[in-house]
């Protein structure tokens, strides 16, 4: 069965900083991966998806890996801003497609 | 995401009341998702649907119903057989599947 781990389970950081949030998936056999940013109370929204043919996306200051064969993905944030605040959550789709497995999240801080 | 409606925000069921989530999309997508997410939890799939009047079980469906009469909604019954029903539940739609899921706002429901 599926499981996807997301390495830390919190980050505090000053902002300016860039960092690293970790994702890792123990079946290499995904569809696709998904990262979503969730602020409190509210719901999922996406940030980036690579196909399992892909090895990284770019979107503004976030770039986002994919290494299928080793079952690990990053997410890249450049010069973190206080706004970045949030928890930051990794999805795969396997290849059944049917749904998304997810981790259980980072939760970032940025302060000022 | 405006084009995927939950309602209500805040929801409160007695014991042995049934209550039922609203999820209503215009966004003309075939598949819809209910999750279920508790604290410092990823999400869990309760229930998704494909195509209109065809749903699957997800992986803690136990206690909980869905229909899917219309493409545009996909509501979800929170069954009296559910008995920790105390949770964030997210409704998520894709144009098909294994393309990107887009989230509601939620509904945060609570036991009286």
């Amino acid at each position: 069965k599926q499981e996807v781990t997301q390495i830390p389970a919190a980050l505090s950081v000053p902002e300016g900083e860039n960092l690293v949030l970790n994702c890792s998936f123990t079946d290499s056999a995904i569809y696709n991966l998904q990262w979503f940013r969730q602020d409190p109370g509210k719901g999922l929204t996406s940030l980036l998806l690579i196909q399992s043919s892909q090895r990284e996306q770019t979107s503004g200051r976030l770039n986002a890996s994919l290494d299928k064969s080793s079952g690990r993905s990053t997410l890249y944030i450049a010069a973190s801003q206080p706004g970045d605040s949030a928890t930051y959550l990794c999805a795969v789709t396997d290849q059944a497609g049917t749904a998304l497995i997810f981790g259980k999240g980072t939760t970032l801080s940025v302060s000022s | 995401d405006g084009g995927i409606t939950q309602s209500p925000k805040y929801l409160f069921r007695k014991e042995g009341q049934n209550v039922t989530l609203s999820c209503e999309q215009n966004l003309n997508h075939d598949a819809m998702y209910w999750y279920r997410q508790d604290p410092g939890q990823g999400l869990r799939l309760i229930y998704y649907s494909q195509i209109v009047n065809d749903f699957q079980k997800g992986d803690i469906a136990e206690g909980y119903s869905v229909s899917r009469e219309k493409k545009e909604s996909f509501p979800l019954t929170v069954t009296s057989a559910q008995k920790n029903p105390t949770a964030f539940y997210l409704c998520a739609t894709s144009d098909r599947v294994n393309q990107p899921q887009h989230f509601g706002d939620g509904t945060r429901l609570s036991i009286l």
